[in-house]
């Protein structure tokens, strides 16, 4: 079964470029009935999804961070990444990688989650 | 993007049935909008429970049933367990490939 493992610093300065990356196992990232998400959580907050990014490349991202997020996939890898930039302390959270259940007919959200890596944004 | 809304808190005694529900700031929760409901205990990543509004993912309990009530996604717990208390978070898909989670309800069982 499909495993996702996210790794990356723990602590991240203020105005700095926080970098995560999620390393898939047990099965191709290049699957053409999912989506590859980050997702993070604040502490003592809800979730909030970050974007998502197909095995192509086709990413598309939350209004809300589109300014400062990119997310890549390397196939030959079997990763893809998270970068957000310009953080803040509000960006200290609990992030998650998922796989997303998700083609153009249809969306059926999240079916396999990472355990969780948390980032902490302080100087 | 529209925000989405669920109840920050709710409560139910064991074997009792109770409603959580997911709506939008702007307009109504449709089958397009393939509401999907996840349930994360303290410390533990979410895991999916309910898919495309009404789908039991693999290995949940038939207790757990979702529907549209109105205008708005709901998750129903019919025979509500201890080890139910849990947060749930509900997740809508807005159109261009935006997804949104709503805030969240921890749910209480006592």
């Amino acid at each position: 079964q499909v495993q996702l493992q996210e790794s990356g610093p723990g602590l991240v300065k203020p105005s700095e470029t926080l970098a995560l990356t999620c390393s898939v196992s047990g099965g191709p990232i290049g699957s053409s009935a999912h989506y590859w998400a980050w997702i993070r959580q604040p502490p003592g907050k809800g979730l909030e999804w970050i974007g998502n990014i197909y095995y192509t490349g086709d990413t598309v991202y939350n209004p809300s961070l589109k300014s400062r997020v990119t997310i890549s996939v390397d196939r030959s890898k079997n990763q893809f990444s998270l970068k957000l930039g310009s953080v803040t302390a509000a960006d200290t959270a609990v992030y998650y990688c998922a796989r997303v259940q998700m083609t153009i007919y249809y969306f059926y959200g999240v079916d396999v989650w990472g355990q969780g890596t948390t980032v902490t944004v302080s100087s | 993007q529209p925000a989405v809304t669920q109840e920050s808190s709710l409560s139910v005694s064991p074997g009792g049935t109770v409603t959580l529900t997911c709506g939008l700031s702007a307009g109504s929760v449709s089958a397009d909008h393939y509401a999907s409901w996840y349930q994360q205990t303290p410390g533990q990543a979410s895991h999916r429970i309910i898919y495309n509004t009404h789908t039991r993912s693999s290995g949940v309990p038939a207790r757990f049933s979702g529907s549209i009530l109105g205008d708005k996604a709901a998750l129903t717990i019919t025979g509500a367990q201890a080890d139910d208390e849990a947060d749930y978070h509900c997740l809508l898909f807005v159109g261009s490939g935006v997804s949104v989670f709503g805030g969240g309800t921890k749910l209480t069982v006592l």
